[in-house]
């Protein structure tokens, strides 16, 4: 497989615009999840898809904070004015029964 | 609330050392533990997991885990560090099936040529 792959890799924005991040899972994998991690804590569960449906959603994800996945394949999650503590890393993984949650390399966000 | 603790911040060691790093969790029920490494500049990535049977679990690179249901916990074990290990590890924790985990807050291991 070709692994998960998440872009940009990186992204700076001022304090109260919107920006979108990529997420293409694993191809045979209909589950995909988005995580959040800032400095000097583990990956913080924000929210699932299994195929289209979005079944769970943290209370980290604020009205700001918007995940589709229109097609069941690739997710995108949207933040609507950033702010400085939207600083982090957007991390997006898929997952199989054998091999458990395959991560990608995050979406490193940060609002000056 | 379900929660991970790991018990050490940063570990340094000197190659050939063995390396035990705690985990423990909040509350049992039915559990799968795992246990992901992040290199220097790389993405996170599956070291080892618990899901049934043999509670002493082998992972890659040399790596084990025992569960110890009794204690609520997964420690991570290698009995011999290389350089190449140096790496921040971190345990997670699913109740349920769904792949929701609950991570720790990781322990940033430095192994000395």
């Amino acid at each position: 497989d070709t692994g998960v792959s998440q872009n940009p890799r990186h992204k700076i924005t001022k304090r109260g615009q919107n920006v979108t991040f990529r997420c293409d899972p694993i191809s045979e994998h209909n589950r995909l999840y988005w995580y959040r991690q800032t400095l000097g804590q583990g990956p913080e569960f924000l929210t699932y898809f299994q195929n289209e449906a979005q079944l769970e959603k943290s209370r980290l994800l604020s009205d700001r904070f918007s995940a589709e996945r229109p097609k069941g394949s690739f997710s995108t999650l949207e933040i609507q004015r950033t702010e400085q503590g939207d600083s982090a890393m957007y991390l997006c993984a898929s997952s199989s029964p054998d091999r458990g949650l395959i991560f990608g390399p995050g979406t490193r966000l940060t609002v000056t | 609330a379900q929660s991970v603790s790991q018990h050490n911040h940063h570990v340094i060691l000197s190659e050939a050392a063995s390396l035990e790093l705690g985990c423990n969790y909040s509350y049992g029920g039915t559990v799968n533990l795992f246990w992901y490494v992040q290199y220097p500049g790389q993405h996170l990535q599956l070291l080892l997991k618990y899901f049934s049977g043999d509670p002493l679990v082998k992972g890659i690179k040399g790596f084990e885990a025992e569960f110890i249901k009794s204690k609520f916990s997964f420690n991570l074990r290698k009995p011999s560090v290389q350089w190449s290990d140096t790496a921040e590890y971190f345990c997670a924790v699913m109740w349920g099936s769904n792949y929701k985990l609950t991570f720790g807050k990781g322990t940033l291991l430095t192994v000395n040529p």
